[in-house]
């Protein structure tokens, strides 16, 4: 069974840090990945998509990055601040449509 | 800015009623996806749609779930009947073409099953 797993489920930081989250998939044929941010009882907004033949996306404070053949992405966060504090998702779409669960990520001032 | 569009954005319904869903998706997506998600999960994909065209459903429960999206634009989930494990947000998302473009999600409908 295909799985995307987000590690860590949770973050507390400080405002100004950077941090890393990070997403493993199992599927190898992925086509592309991408991070979503989601807002307590709130839908789900698109960051970044990578495609397959990527390497990596930036936009603004945000970068991420994908290895397809160790199966891993990862969202990096520069100078963080309290409106980033939200739910970021992973998802694959392969074979499959597959969702993490996400790591809830708290910034404070 | 072009939205997906959703209503209801709430609904309480008690078991074994009916209840139905609706989604409009950006203008020219021809991908149509509905996806269930329970608190503290990732969203799981209900039935995506090409066009008017069912191209998996293969987590739709069919006894008590349909969806349709006759003229290939917006679309309907239905429950028929409610259970108590159903309460959950429905989110609806669109893409242009399934897989390699962007999917963009609407605000989601938090069904309350009572």
């Amino acid at each position: 069974k295909q799985e995307v797993t987000q590690i860590p489920a949770a973050l507390s930081v400080p405002e100004g840090e950077n941090l890393v989250l990070n997403c493993s998939f199992t599927d190898s044929a992925i086509y592309n990945l991408q991070w979503f941010r989601q807002d307590p009882g709130k839908g789900l907004t698109s960051l970044l998509l990578i495609q397959s033949s990527q390497r990596e996306q930036t936009s603004g404070r945000l970068n991420a990055s994908l290895d397809k053949s160790s199966g891993r992405s990862t969202l990096y966060i520069a100078a963080s601040q309290p409106g980033d504090s939200a739910t970021y998702l992973c998802a694959q779409a392969g074979t499959a449509l597959i969702f993490g669960k996400g790591t809830t990520l708290s910034v404070s001032s | 800015e072009a939205e997906v569009a959703q209503s209801p954005r709430y609904k309480i319904t008690e078991k074994s009623q009916a209840v139905a869903f609706w989604c409009d998706p950006i203008s020219g997506h021809a991908t149509l996806y509905w996806y269930r998600q329970i608190l503290g999960q990732g969203p799981e994909l209900l039935v995506q749609f090409q066009d008017e065209s069912v191209v998996d459903d293969s987590q739709l429960p069919k006894d008590r779930f349909s969806a349709e999206r006759l003229k290939g634009v917006d679309s309907t989930l239905k429950i028929q009947p409610a259970e108590l494990g159903d309460s959950a947000m429905y989110l609806c998302a669109s893409s242009q073409k399934f897989p390699r473009n962007e999917q963009f999600f609407g605000p989601g409908t938090r069904l309350t099953v009572l």
